[in-house]
């Protein structure tokens, strides 16, 4: 049993395009969290939304709490942007999605 | 500078041998967990603790235990480690609140043979 869904599981987009990386999750929760993990393995936390919509430059997070849904976007995707993004939601304890790698193509 | 430190980041062992990896945070959490990352799976939740004396149990806790004695330390303990166990290990810590974010230690890439 699989409480949170990612997809893609891969993605390749070319410098410049918009991204986006869908999270589903089946349990209810408090918050959602979106990580990232660059190649050599170290994970950052980009998000934490409980509701509604959240903005980091160029990276937008958005969640449907009705339906169990979250996106993230990325506009005007770069290089640097390459790295493994993973979904969470804590529900007692920590669930996560297998995550979404992105290579972002110059 | 804030940061969640793990120890030791590499370490090859083999079945049986007992060992432990240190989680450190200096940013005085309340919370810390351990999680494993495993090809295909993902990340997993082993332990948490929201706080000193306090632990539960993740997803996959079977094979390991672990301690909460000081609110910057929790150590992952292997009391005889198997070669399921093989796998890249995070430390995390944050504040208590179930909308806080996680800090994440560096990592530690354990080979049990």
């Amino acid at each position: 049993k699989n409480e949170v869904e990612q997809s893609p599981q891969n993605l390749t987009a070319q410098e410049g395009e918009f991204i986006t990386i869908n999270c589903s999750y089946s349990v209810g929760i408090s918050a959602l969290h979106w990580l990232q993990q660059h190649p050599g393995g170290g994970i950052v936390s980009l998000f934490m939304l409980s509701s509604g919509k959240k903005k980091h430059g160029r990276l937008i997070a958005t969640i449907n709490i009705q339906e169990k849904h979250s996106s993230l976007h990325i506009t005007a995707s770069h290089p640097r942007d390459s790295a493994v993004y993973i979904c969470a939601v804590r529900f007692g304890q920590f669930y996560f999605g297998t995550g979404t790698s992105l290579t972002v193509i110059p | 500078e804030a940061q969640v430190t793990q120890n030791p980041r590499y370490l090859i062992t083999v079945t049986g041998k007992k060992l432990t990896v240190t989680c450190s945070q200096n940013m005085n959490h309340e919370y810390m967990s351990w999680y494993r990352q495993d090809p295909g799976l993902g990340l997993r939740q082993i332990y948490y603790s929201m706080n000193v004396e306090v632990t539960d149990k993740g997803d996959v806790p079977e094979g390991y235990k672990v301690s909460r004695k000081e609110k910057r330390n929790f150590p992952l303990i292997l009391e005889s480690p198997s070669p399921n166990q093989t796998s890249l290990y995070f430390c995390a810590s944050g504040l208590a609140g179930y909308t806080d974010t996680q800090y994440f230690g560096p990592g530690t890439r354990l080979t049990v043979l």
